[in-house]
């Protein structure tokens, strides 16, 4: 069963700091990638989706990689702002499961002014 | 385009009581998917569907029915409500180009409590 795991679960930074979100998952056999933001009481809205395929995938100050052989991604977000606070969520999808995706919990970030 | 919308956005139920979650998508996709997100356990699939007329369970879908007549609409159904079904609901759609399976867009969630 695959696993989607995200570490740290929150991190708090000062504003204009750069960061990196991690993901793991423990299936490699996916066949793509998304990150999501939630804010507080709402959706989730789309990021990023990067192919299997692929290594990096960019969105203005966003930038998601992948390493399909390791099980890892990770979310970079360049000179962080206090609206870029919210929990950042990676979701897999398997090469055997069609469109469905597994999730994991989600990274807490706080940019703080 | 409205994107993905949920009805309710909030309800309390007592437990037994029934109800119906309406998700509506106005982006021609074929596939519907509903979440339940709880803390500590993330996001959970409940039930999905891959087009009109076709419903399928996914990770957690016992007390839960479906329905997609439309393709624009997809239904979630608590028979018998109970308090571990106090959550917050999210549908989603996606669709496909060829072979290749695309993002889901999320709605705005529906916050259900059960007394």
């Amino acid at each position: 069963k695959q696993e989607v795991t995200q570490i740290p679960a929150a991190l708090s930074v000062p504003e204009g700091e750069n960061l990196v979100l991690n993901c793991s998952f423990t299936d490699s056999a996916i066949y793509n990638l998304q990150w999501f933001r939630q804010d507080p009481g709402k959706g989730l809205t789309s990021l990023l989706l990067i192919q299997s395929s692929q290594r990096e995938q960019t969105s203005g100050r966003l930038n998601a990689s992948l390493d399909k052989s390791s099980g890892r991604s990770t979310l970079y977000i360049a000179a962080s702002q206090p609206g870029d606070s919210a929990t950042y969520l990676c979701a897999v999808r398997q090469e055997t499961s069609g469109s469905r995706l597994t999730f994991g919990e989600g990274t807490q970030l706080t940019v703080n002014p | 385009n409205a994107g993905v919308t949920q009805t309710p956005k909030f309800r309390v139920l007592k437990t037994g009581q029934s109800m119906t979650l309406l998700c509506a998508q106005d982006m021609n996709h074929e596939y519907m998917y509903w979440y339940r997100q709880d803390p500590g356990m993330g996001l959970r699939l409940i039930h999905y569907s891959v087009g009109e007329g076709t419903t399928a369970k996914g990770e957690v879908p016992d007390g839960y029915n479906v329905s997609r007549l439309k393709k624009q609409n997809f239904l979630l159904g608590l028979e018998s409500a109970a308090p571990s079904q106090t959550s917050v609901y999210f549908c989603a759609s996606s669709w496909r180009t060829g072979t290749a399976y695309n993002e889901q867009f999320f709605g705005p969630g529906t916050r259900l409590t059960v007394l």
